[in-house]
């Protein structure tokens, strides 16, 4: 089993929507990190959390540490948001990150 | 600021060859990393360092070495290609482990 699964691994969504990406994890962590991957390629680091919630513009993140699992939401949904948004816990050796395998996003006009 | 610079961005080998992808960061960031990216995989880890002349295996570390003498520079070197190591390579910088990681545009890396 992997130790950090996301879901879903594919969707698609029209301009406007509300999208919700999940990830849980089955280690200890102390931090949990979403990042956003490009058509690209080029990856940047949207938020990191150990608790409650963070809000940047459109998205928003949450956290529930004792039910291991975290949300990224994204409102009003735009075109320019398609991208593969990654999960990731620091919860490897020495505390480096263990990365899902990303939820591809694909938002339509 | 440049933040973290890698090179090439394409490079094409052959089986046996050896070569140096580099890594720059102008951010003074102790923590450097290097992870390569695969279909349908999550991003995983080869080396790390912590600091100037202090490095460590990561994940997948079989093949390739690297070094840190300077804070700046985390050179990853293939030593022998091999297929298996077609992948986009990723360099990272942060001021540790599980803070933010500032990601260099990635090398795709082919080994026929």
């Amino acid at each position: 089993k992997n130790e950090v699964e996301q879901s879903p691994q594919n969707l698609t969504a029209q301009e406007g929507e509300f999208i919700t990406i999940n990830c849980s994890y089955s280690v200890g962590i102390s931090a949990l990190h979403w990042l956003q991957q490009h058509p690209g390629g080029g990856i940047v680091s949207l938020f990191m959390l150990s608790s409650g919630k963070k809000k940047h513009g459109r998205l928003i993140a949450t956290i529930n540490i004792q039910e291991k699992h975290s949300s990224l939401h994204i409102t009003a949904s735009h075109p320019r948001d398609s991208a593969v948004y990654i999960c990731a816990v620091g919860g490897g050796s020495q505390g480096n990150l263990i990365f899902g395998k990303g939820t591809k996003l694909s938002v339509k006009p | 600021n440049a933040g973290v610079t890698q090179t090439p961005k394409f490079q094409v080998l052959k089986t046996g060859q050896s070569m140096t992808l580099q890594c720059a960061q102008d951010m003074n960031h102790e923590y450097m990393s290097w992870y390569r990216q695969d279909p349908g995989m999550g991003l995983r880890l080869i080396h790390y360092s912590v600091g100037a002349g202090i490095t460590d295996q990561g994940e997948v570390p079989n093949g390739y070495n690297v070094s840190r003498s300077t804070t700046e520079d985390f050179p990853l070197r293939l030593l022998s290609a091999a297929p298996s190591q077609t992948s986009v390579y990723f360099c990272a910088s942060s001021w540790g482990p599980n803070q933010p990681q500032h990601f260099g545009d990635g090398t795709r890396l082919s080994i026929l």
